[in-house]
C-alpha cells in the first residue's frame, strides 16, 4: 500500500525557517518525481515545489524561489522541504504528493502537515 | 508561467444532475491536464489524467474532455459523495498550476 506521511510542521516566527519531511512507502520511490502542494486555510491549492526521481532537478513556484529547497534521500525514501526566510502568506497546509509513472498527474497524497508563520 | 482559469467558482445542483465543471489554460498544455476532488480536511484525490484517462477505482459517471486550452470534467448523475471542490491543475510545464477550485454544492 502506497503511504505518504508528512511531519515537520508547526509554528515559525516570519524570517524563520522549517524543514518538512516525506516518508513514503509501498512503492519504488526512486522511480517517482515528488512534489509539495501548499492549501493556505479556506483557499486553493497552490503547487510549491518538485523533484525529479533521481534529486538531480528540482523546480519552484514563483512565491517561494529563492526561499525553499526541495530535496529527496532515495536511500531513505523521504523527500524534504527546507522552508527559510518565511512569511505570513506561508501558513498553509503543506502536501507531499507522487507523480504517477504513466503522465497521469499526482496520483497518492499524503495527509497534510500544517504550518503556521506568526510573531 | 502558465495560468488556469475554472468556471465557476461555485456550482449548486441537485443528486440525479449532470454538472460540467470548466478549466480554461492560458496556453496550450496539450492534453496534460488532471483534475481532482477535495473534501473538507482531507488530501485532493485524483480523478481524470491526460485530460480524459480515468484514474483506477474512480467511478464512471466521472468524465474529462479537451485539449489545448479548454477542458471539461463532467459527472453525468450527481450522487451526494460528490459534494465537494474540484480542481484542475496542468503538467504540461513548470511551474504546475491549479485552478482555483470549484465548489460544488447541494441545491
Amino acid at each position: 500500500e502506497v503511504q505518504l506521511l508528512e511531519s515537520g510542521g508547526g509554528l515559525a516566527q516570519p524570517g524563520g525557517s522549517l524543514r518538512l519531511s516525506c516518508a513514503a512507502s509501498g512503492f519504488t520511490f526512486n522511480s517517482y518525481v515528488m512534489n509539495w502542494v501548499r492549501q493556505a486555510p479556506g483557499k486553493g491549492l497552490e503547487w510549491v515545489s518538485g523533484v525529479s526521481a533521481s534529486g538531480g532537478t528540482s523546480y519552484y513556484a514563483d512565491s517561494v524561489k529563492g526561499r525553499f529547497t526541495i530535496s529527496r534521500h532515495n536511500s531513505q525514501n523521504t523527500v524534504y522541504l527546507q522552508m527559510n526566510s518565511l512569511r505570513d502568506d506561508d501558513t498553509a497546509v503543506y502536501f507531499c504528493a507522487r507523480d504517477g509513472l504513466a503522465a497521469s498527474g499526482s496520483d497518492y497524497w499524503g495527509q497534510g502537515t500544517l504550518v503556521t508563520v506568526s510573531s | 508561467d502558465i495560468q488556469m482559469t475554472q468556471s465557476p467558482s461555485t456550482l449548486s445542483a441537485s443528486v440525479g444532475d449532470r454538472v460540467t465543471i470548466t478549466c480554461r489554460a492560458s496556453q496550450s498544455i496539450s492534453d496534460w491536464l488532471a483534475w481532482y476532488q477535495q473534501k473538507p480536511g482531507k488530501a485532493p484525490k485524483l480523478l481524470i489524467y491526460k485530460a480524459s484517462r480515468l484514474e483506477r477505482g474512480v467511478p464512471s459517471r466521472f468524465s474529462g474532455s479537451g485539449a489545448g486550452i479548454e477542458f471539461t470534467l463532467t459527472i453525468s448523475s450527481l450522487q451526494p459523495d460528490d459534494f465537494a471542490t474540484y480542481y484542475c491543475q496542468q503538467y504540461s510545464s513548470y511551474p504546475y498550476g491549479f485552478g482555483q477550485g470549484t465548489e460544488l454544492e447541494i441545491k
